[in-house]
């Protein structure tokens, strides 16, 4: 069975500082999803990574696939409370893409 | 375009009775799965289908049953509702799967 262990579970911080979330699993991944959900909605896609090293950035975000595949990081430069909210790491296996698996989230919390 | 539509939002159910929660998209996609996600254990995947008439079980598939006659509706069945069974459900679609998927706003189920 595969999993993905993100951390930290909870980040509460100020507006203006950086962090990371990470996605760790001992399995490899063909791709790594990191959505973003906000309280009585579904996940929204931020980022799809596909390539061992592959670095994307959405703005303020920078999302990066480690080169085993294995894990991915979340990093948000000057967070902001409008980056409030539950970001969840998802990672497909090459056998079946129908066959998504998601980590247990981070609960980001932006104080202005 | 609609995306991903859950009827209903919001139901209750006493033990024993039957529902089907209602999952259709527009996007003419292949992959859909439906999940439910309760506190401290994020987004459960309890089936899958890759294409019309192909099913297959997630991590938490038992008490819940699937089919996939059409391309656009992938329905959820209860056959004999346990109060184990109140969550959030969320049904989502994706054109491959391993670039993303688009989620619904979820059915919120309550089994008293």
């Amino acid at each position: 069975t595969q999993l993905l262990e993100q951390s930290p579970q909870f980040l509460s911080i100020q507006e203006g500082e950086n962090l990371t979330v990470y996605c760790n699993s001992s399995s490899v991944f063909s791709s790594l999803q990191w959505y973003r959900q906000e309280p009585g909605e579904g996940p929204v896609l931020l980022v799809t990574v596909v390539t061992g090293g592959e670095v994307k950035k959405l703005k303020r975000l920078t999302f990066q696939f480690g080169d085993a595949r294995k894990d991915s990081s979340l990093h948000i430069t000057a967070a902001q409370p409008g980056d409030t909210g539950l970001y969840l790491c998802a990672g497909t296996d090459g056998g079946s893409q129908g066959n998504l698996i998601f980590g247990k989230g981070t609960k980001l919390s932006v104080k202005p | 375009n609609a995306g991903v539509t859950q009827t209903p939002k919001f139901q209750v159910l006493k033990t024993g009775q039957s529902m089907t929660l209602q999952c259709a998209q527009d996007m003419n996609h292949e992959y859909m799965s439906w999940y439910r996600q309760d506190p401290g254990m994020g987004l459960r995947l309890i089936h899958y289908s890759v294409g019309a008439g192909i099913t297959d079980q997630g991590e938490v598939p038992n008490g819940y049953n699937v089919s996939r006659s059409t391309t656009e509706d992938f329905p959820l069945r209860l056959l004999s509702a346990a109060p184990s069974q109140t969550s959030v459900y969320f049904c989502a679609s994706s054109r491959t799967g391993r670039y993303g998927y688009t989620f619904g706003s979820g059915t919120r189920l309550t089994v008293v």
